[in-house]
């Protein structure tokens, strides 16, 4: 397989449940990145990882949690969500400050 | 900060028809990709152009990057339905491993 990979790719869940996005890079690169995608609105950028180590986090409520076990893998653990949250989840990957590369997302519903 | 402005931000044009997409800046970017996403998908990277003044081509879509490397735009001639889809321009945050995105242009090809 290649390219950026994310599963599920539609996900609805109930405010109290628990669910993880997953992101697999198929591309050698060194960074990965989470972008939540809101009808109508621009990409707004969430986590960025650099080698499994967090450079960014833009002020993403706690009920997010990302977690980067090696350089080809990215999970986005989501916990009490609220309905405001469905959204567009865009993984994206990229190579030092070369362009990035995205995966086709998770269309999130929350109930 | 970096910004990039595009416009229009909306366009809906009958097929045969060219068109021209700005992406704007006051800042220099070391590169801008443009992108062409599809509902319910991940942005699809179309061009990446770093030299100023450089022009590709891909296909019936034309990408050049401004002189001073803070401009970009995208013209394609003869447009088509399969030409519908929200354009980005993309840019490295420089020193960051951020990208920042414009505010994209929605197009509309009408058969």
């Amino acid at each position: 397989e290649t390219g950026v990979t994310q599963t599920p790719r539609h996900l609805v869940m109930g405010m109290t449940n628990k669910k993880s996005l997953k992101c697999e890079q198929h591309l050698g690169h060194n960074a990965m990145y989470w972008y939540k995608q809101s009808a109508k609105k621009p990409l707004e950028l969430m986590f960025v990882y650099n080698f499994k180590e967090q450079t960014e986090n833009n002020s993403v409520p706690s009920r997010f949690s990302p977690e980067c076990p090696n350089s080809s893998h990215l999970f986005l653990h989501l916990h009490t969500l609220q309905p405001e949250d469905s959204a567009l989840y865009l993984c994206a990957s990229s190579d030092y400050y070369n362009e990035q590369f995205f995966g086709p997302g998770t269309r999130l519903t929350v109930l | 900060t970096q910004l990039l402005e595009q416009s229009p931000q909306f366009l809906s044009i009958q097929e045969g028809e060219n068109l021209t997409v700005y992406c704007n800046s006051s800042s220099v970017f070391s590169s801008l990709q443009w992108y062409r996403q599809e509902p319910g998908e991940g942005p699809v990277l179309l061009v990446t152009v770093v030299t100023g003044g450089e022009v590709k081509k891909l296909k019936r879509l034309t990408f050049q990057f401004g002189d001073a490397r803070k401009d970009s735009s995208l013209h394609i001639t003869a447009a088509q339905p399969g030409d519908t889809g929200l354009y980005l321009c993309a840019g490295p945050d420089s020193g960051t491993y951020k990208y920042i995105f414009g505010t994209g242009t929605r197009l509309k090809v009408l058969a």
